[in-house]
């Protein structure tokens, strides 16, 4: 079946702009998270969903960065007032459930903030 | 915190050798996973070992997992170029949400 989708696939954008970040789960997942890699680096954890709900937001950097889930399905981070460090691959995953389950990754959305 | 520590950083072979990355950890775990990154992009799953398994195997890839000293080993036999790319051990910690902790991964060359 298809496996986690993104959008857009790469997205470059001036300081001071917003940008949402879009995540299309694997269909019947219940599970969804977002993840952030800078160049060179591993993965930092942003925020997890069970379902619609955020029970675990502990990884958002500032509170210039949101998320959301609606229908148990897609999911969008927002990003505000970007700033150059905002630049990265943010990664979105999901699985069936969220305990000591695997979780399959999308390909990511490369971020570029000028 | 960092979770899981990948070593070496980097590694590079010929075609056909063994390679080995290690994994350690800080934390009680719930199972430790191995990706497989390539060009930076989207994650690839290879294998998962649960806290109760020491010992996993899938084609030419073995896991293990030593929990007393909180470290797993990931070997790729026979390597192949199309094996080069850069190599994750994620944790998910006990009583945790699910969410991984990656550690900086390790690089892996393989010369044909």
């Amino acid at each position: 079946g298809a496996g986690v989708s993104q959008s857009p696939s790469n997205k470059v954008t001036e300081k001071g702009k917003d940008v949402e970040l879009r995540c299309d789960p694997i269909s019947g997942h219940t599970a969804l998270y977002w993840y952030r890699q800078r160049l060179g680096q591993g993965l930092e954890f942003l925020i997890y969903f069970q379902g619609n709900s955020a029970p675990d937001k502990s990884g958002l950097p500032s509170d210039r960065f949101s998320a959301e889930r609606t229908g148990e399905s897609v999911s969008t981070l927002t990003i505000q007032r970007t700033q150059q460090e905002d630049s990265a691959v943010y990664l979105c995953a999901s699985s069936r459930d969220q305990v000591q389950e695997t979780q399959y990754f999308g390909p990511g959305t490369r971020l570029l903030v000028l | 915190s960092q979770q899981g520590e990948e070593d070496p950083q980097a590694l590079s072979i010929q075609e056909g050798e063994n390679a080995t990355m290690n994994c350690s950890y800080k934390t009680s775990i719930n199972n430790l996973q191995w990706y497989r990154q390539n060009s930076g992009r989207g994650l690839v799953h290879l294998i998962l070992i649960r806290s109760n398994e020491r010992e996993k195997h899938s084609g030419r890839l073995r896991v293990t997992l030593d929990t007393s000293k909180k470290s797993s080993s990931l070997l790729i036999t026979a390597s192949r170029a199309a094996d080069t790319a850069s190599y994750f051990c994620a944790t998910d910690e006990s009583g945790n949400t699910g969410k991984l902790i990656f550690g900086q991964g390790t690089t892996l060359q393989v010369k044909p």
